[in-house]
């Protein structure tokens, strides 16, 4: 069964440094979105993304928060200045036809120190 | 506005016995879906299922079941002789396609802890 792949599983960061989160969505799919969860509690979603712009963005996702499609097949996740509190599981899904639903990545684990 | 209620944060209980967690949802929507994930100790979200708002019917795969009321707006889950591998927190969750870019709206999740 096709898998959302994310990589790394898991990334330590010094606080104030640059991290891209990786994301290879199911090939055939047009929907792409980043949630978040702190942990012990919810997920959270970040931004959504379709035809090579953002269509939807929470409050969590400010100006520290980007999103693009580098290569057409990767889908990625940069926070510019991490911050301890960004430190949480992100999760890449993506989706077809949206009323179905999408599938979820494994998440990555963002640490920082 | 949309919500997700899981009021139980955690429930406990011992292996066979049968244990039902609670999804209460509110939708401006006369279309949506709703989701129950499975988020086990290695943290990945396993897709349990997927309802649309239109089919009332409920479900049944092996040991776990789904009721779903439109009156009640609920979409509980019920385990039927629970394993020590059920042990998870399980999250429920909604969507409304037709309203915005069909993200999900999940519940806080609930732990639950099957003992030997």
């Amino acid at each position: 069964e096709p898998e959302v792949t994310q990589t790394p599983s898991h990334q330590v960061t010094q606080m104030g440094q640059e991290v891209i989160l990786r994301c290879v969505p199911i090939s055939n799919h047009l929907y792409f979105y980043w949630y978040r969860q702190i942990l012990g509690q919810k997920v959270e979603f970040l931004v959504s993304f379709y035809n090579n712009e953002i269509s939807e963005k929470s409050e969590i996702f400010d100006d520290q928060f980007s999103v693009e499609r580098p290569d057409g097949s990767n889908f990625t996740l940069k926070i510019r200045s991490t911050k301890l509190e960004d430190s949480a599981m992100y999760f890449c899904a993506s989706g077809t036809f949206r009323p179905d639903g999408y599938t979820f990545g494994s998440g990555t684990r963002l640490t920082v120190v | 506005a949309q919500k997700v209620t899981q009021a139980q944060t955690e429930i406990s209980v011992v292996e066979k016995e049968d244990v039902t967690l609670d999804c209460v949802y509110e939708t401006r929507d006369t279309t949506y879906y709703l989701f129950w994930y499975k988020q086990p100790p290695s943290g990945e979200l396993v897709f349990l299922i997927r309802r649309n708002s239109f089919d009332e019917q409920n479900e049944i795969s092996g040991r776990y079941s789904w009721n779903f009321q439109k009156s009640t707006s609920s979409f509980n889950f019920t385990i039927t002789a629970s394993q020590v591998v059920d042990s998870a927190v399980y999250f429920c969750a909604l969507s409304e396609p037709f309203s915005g870019t069909y993200k999900y709206i999940f519940g806080t999740g609930t732990r639950l802890k099957v003992l030997a």
